[in-house]
């Protein structure tokens, strides 16, 4: 019930298209979900983060989508471009009872590749 | 802002050794950090997660005291791996959340840990 799933596990984009990465959950509990970026070598970067009171978010080129129903969330980056070529990480969280902290449950990552 | 580092990026070290990993919040003081391995080409599995002035809680199956944590400060956390072996090299990220922010966690660079 604590896993995110996470599809597809890797993605070629021509630039300028839309890449489409999508997770699932379980645990009705989960509050917050945010989508990390990661380049190799490097740590992940928040990009864009939903609150499921919501069913849709957009910063820039990112947008996250909300589904409470189906308990899925997708990033959709529009104009990919080729500097967007990384890894990308969904994450669910919520109130730990015992410990009173957010921990993230991550997915199990996407790897964008967006051609020239 | 919300800047987090990590020192060292690189650690070579021979086996029976212990290595002191160091992560940093420059620019929020950090109530919470975290600290998560990760494996090539795999998601990040959090280890840990250290409140300052208190005790770390470890996850199912870490070790503690292999992993030893320590958060003596709102600004650092160290992660030490003692008697490292080579099943230990690893890609070790820390991450840490501000009080002001309680679902958000910055991310460090990393640090790779190779134990020969």
């Amino acid at each position: 019930q604590q896993q995110v799933k996470q599809s597809p596990q890797s993605l070629i984009v021509q630039k300028g298209g839309i890449s489409i990465i999508n997770c699932a959950y379980e645990n009705t509990a989960f509050d917050y979900f945010p989508w990390y970026q990661q380049f190799p070598g490097k740590g992940p970067a928040l990009l864009i983060a939903i609150r499921p009171d919501v069913s849709e978010k957009k910063e820039g080129r990112f947008t996250i989508s909300f589904n409470k129903s189906a308990k899925q969330f997708s990033l959709h980056i529009m104009d990919s471009q080729p500097g967007d070529s990384a890894t990308y990480f969904c994450a669910a969280s919520s109130l730990s009872g015992t410990s009173g902290t957010y921990k993230y449950i991550f997915g199990t990552g996407t790897r964008l590749k967006v051609l020239a | 802002g919300a800047v987090v580092s990590q020192h060292p990026s690189w650690v070579i070290c021979k086996s029976g050794t212990s290595v002191k990993i160091e992560c940093r919040s420059l620019d929020f003081q950090a109530t919470t950090m975290f600290w998560y391995r990760q494996f090539p080409k795999q998601s990040l599995m959090l280890m840990a997660t250290s409140n300052e002035g208190s005790k770390a809680t470890y996850e199912q199956g870490v070790e503690k005291d292999k992993f030893l944590i320590n958060h003596a400060s709102l600004t650092l956390s160290t992660l030490t791996v003692t008697s490292a072996h080579p099943e230990d090299s690893s890609f070790y990220i820390c991450s840490a959340r501000s009080a002001g922010a309680q679902e958000t966690q910055y991310f460090g660079p990393g640090t790779r840990l190779l134990v020969l």
